[in-house]
């Protein structure tokens, strides 16, 4: 089975300055029909999963284009640009290439300073 | 406006069984695919199971066996039926569905929360 890995695992950010979280994956989450299914996903505190970007780089609707995603392969990077107070919160990326299984990363705490 | 609304948690002793229910509006249910996914509480997320539109299930290793993920179309509703219940099995259960495009897990719901003790 594949295994997420995410770093930081917590990341105290100061305001309206930039974020940047790492996901790694055991294997190539490039799927046999191109597409790579890596989301991510971000949990605010008492609220559920939202779904952020998908396919490494897809900003789901209505999320501020200050979150940006990239990556290839194995290694994947979700970065905010400027972090805002609302940002607070868990960040999980997710694997979906590995059917019919779905894989997520241990999570990264986003806090401000 | 897509809404997915679970209810059926609760308290519920080891070995017991319980129905989670999740009514979908905005979202048909039977076109896309269908999750459950379950956080232990202070932990992480962890899928759970998952019911494609053409009926294929899936399950996690942890509940495979104990639980059966199905649905009603006419309701366009989801359900998990869990039996064998551990103290493990703890969590706030959300229901997500999934779209095609996104290879993700597009809606999720606020949770029901599953308490297994005696």
């Amino acid at each position: 089975d594949i295994v997420m890995t995410q770093t930081p695992l917590s990341s105290p950010v100061t305001l309206g300055q930039p974020a940047s979280i790492s996901c790694r994956s055991s294997q190539s989450l490039v799927h046999s029909d191109g597409n790579t299914y890596l989301s991510w996903l971000q949990q605010r505190p008492g609220q559920p999963p939202r779904l952020l970007i998908y396919k490494i780089s897809n900003r789901f609707s209505g999320v501020p284009d200050r979150f940006s995603g990239s990556g290839a392969g194995t290694d994947f990077t979700l970065k905010i640009s400027r972090v805002e107070a609302e940002d607070v919160g868990v960040y999980y990326c997710m694997q979906a290439t590995q059917f019919p299984l779905f894989t997520f990363g241990p999570g990264t705490k986003v806090d401000i300073k | 406006e897509v809404q997915l609304v679970e209810s059926g948690g609760g308290l519920i002793q080891p070995g017991g069984s319980l129905r989670l229910s999740c009514a979908a509006s905005g979202f048909t249910v039977s076109s896309n695919y269908m999750s459950w996914v379950r956080q232990a509480p202070g932990k992480g997320l962890e899928w759970v199971s998952v019911i494609y539109s053409g009926g294929s299930t899936y399950y996690a290793d942890s509940v495979k066996g104990r639980f059966t993920i199905s649905r009603d179309n006419s309701k366009n509703t989801l359900y998990l039926q869990m039996n064998s219940l551990r103290a493990e099995d703890t969590a706030v259960y959300y229901c997500a569905g999934g779209g095609y495009g996104s290879g993700s897990f597009d809606y999720w719901g606020q949770g029901t929360l599953v308490t297994v003790s005696s």
